[in-house]
């Protein structure tokens, strides 16, 4: 079983709808979780950042996390195509290391 | 006024050579981390040092050897490259090596191994 595990993808929406992007892991003792973007070419991009159970919401970007499930997702609201590129979902493990996840591409739609 | 940066961008190179890729960073951060990202956008852990100390050595082939000789700049050093080193390294850091801070990464170096 993968670490952390993700839908590679990809996941197409049209403009201004909900993309809906998860993540499962596998190490209970985790307990930061992060999401990050990253475009063709780029290096990622911390966009949201997680601790505890619940939902977190900044600006059209929400993550939510269940740790009883093992579970952790993110929604952006009102996509657009300019939010399409590859977003990756880390785990801490331990106090000094993230496991990635292998990503899940985004395509929004004009 | 680049947040972590490394040098160089693009690296092409014969198997069997030396290389050298450097990083440094400006955000008073006190831990550093070498990722490896192959074709399939699979980001590995390589290293990571807090306060210029060696924390995570991820099963590395020792042909890797990272140098940090203060807690702003890691500097990795491969020897003897082979063809499967190709891929994309990024440098990264992050402030107390807490599990509770993101990554900043630099904006990487693409090895290409002929």
């Amino acid at each position: 079983q993968k670490e952390v595990e993700q839908n590679s993808g990809p996941l197409s929406v049209p403009e201004g709808a909900i993309a809906s992007l998860n993540c499962t892991y596998s190490d209970r003792g985790s307990q930061s979780f992060f999401w990050y973007r990253q475009y063709s070419g780029k290096s990622p991009e911390l966009i949201m950042s997680i601790y505890s159970n619940g939902d977190k919401e900044d600006g059209r970007f929400t993550a939510q996390l269940n740790k009883a499930s093992q579970y952790v997702s993110l929604l952006i609201r009102d996509s657009q195509p300019s939010d399409s590129a590859t977003y990756l979902c880390a785990v801490s493990q331990g106090t000094y290391k993230y496991i990635f996840g292998t990503g899940t591409r985004l395509k929004v739609l004009a | 006024d680049t947040a972590v940066s490394q040098t160089p961008k693009y690296l092409v190179t014969q198997m069997g050579n030396d290389k050298s890729i450097k990083c440094e960073q400006n955000l008073g951060h006190d831990t550093m981390y070498w990722y490896k990202q192959d074709s399939k956008k699979f980001l590995k852990i390589m290293f990571s040092y807090n306060n210029k100390e060696l924390i995570i050595n991820e099963t590395v082939p020792n042909r890797f050897s990272p140098k940090s000789p203060d807690k702003a700049h890691l500097n990795l050093h491969i020897n003897s490259l082979e063809l499967g080193d190709s891929a994309v390294y990024f440098c990264a850091s992050s402030q107390r090596g807490q599990g509770g801070y993101g990554y900043t990464f630099g904006s990487g170096t693409r090895l290409t191994v002929v």
